[in-house]
């Protein structure tokens, strides 16, 4: 089984439509918790942290969920711009102060018009 | 802008040469890290530091090296550039919150 696993997708969805995503992890000592957001052939760009009693930013939210090991990330009334692909990255700590970053292989979203 | 460069962004070497990459900085932040990208693996560590001069090997480490003699620099190194190391390079750089910035890339052919 894989660290951190996603679905790749992809999901299309429709303009203003709600779109959800899943990321689960296997180490049950994961610590931190992150969604990035990659265009294609760019970089990977933090999009948000995933706190324990979940957040929100604009329209989107991230839920953790450490009994069943997963986090989500749910995005509203989609935009065309929304399209990409988004990674989870979940860390643990290895020992001392070293902390072991695993990334999902990503989702693809595409939002049509 | 999270202050981190790559270089060169684009390069096409032949099989047997050294490439070196190089990761520039201008946060000051203490950990570093290289990663390759490829098509169904996602993003996979190939060395990080720590500190200057304290680096430590990642998941995909075979064939590659690297050196961080100044807190902004952090170098890649292939010692002899092999078609499986045809890839996307992303260097990053990790704040005090955990959060990691990535490099924009640099994308290596090797023939």
């Amino acid at each position: 089984r894989k660290e951190v696993e996603q679905d790749p997708g992809p999901f299309n969805v429709p303009e203003g439509a709600t779109v959800a995503f899943n990321c689960t992890y296997s180490n049950s000592a994961s610590q931190s918790f992150f969604w990035y957001r990659q265009d294609c052939r760019k970089e990977p760009k933090l999009l948000m942290s995933v706190y324990s009693s979940g957040n929100e930013d604009g329209r989107f939210t991230a839920q953790l969920n450490r009994a069943s090991q997963y986090i989500s990330l749910l995005i509203r009334d989609s935009k065309l711009s929304d399209s990409a692909t988004y990674l989870c990255v979940v860390t643990f700590l290895l020992g001392g102060a070293t902390n072991k970053l695993i990334f999902g292989t990503g989702t693809l979203l595409a939002v049509q018009p | 802008d999270a202050g981190i460069t790559q270089s060169p962004r684009h390069k096409v070497t032949e099989t047997g040469t050294p490439v070196t990459l190089r990761c520039h900085q201008t946060e000051n932040h203490r950990y570093m890290y290289w990663y390759r990208q490829d098509p169904g693996h996602g993003l996979r560590l190939i060395h990080y530091s720590y500190g200057v001069k304290d680096t430590d090997k990642g998941e995909v480490s075979d064939g590659y090296s690297v050196s961080r003699s100044k807190t902004e620099d952090f170098l890649l190194t292939l010692e002899s550039a092999t078609s499986s190391q045809t890839s996307v390079y992303f260097c990053a750089i990790r704040d005090i919150a955990g959060e990691l910035f990535f490099g924009e890339g640099s994308r290596l052919t090797v023939l």
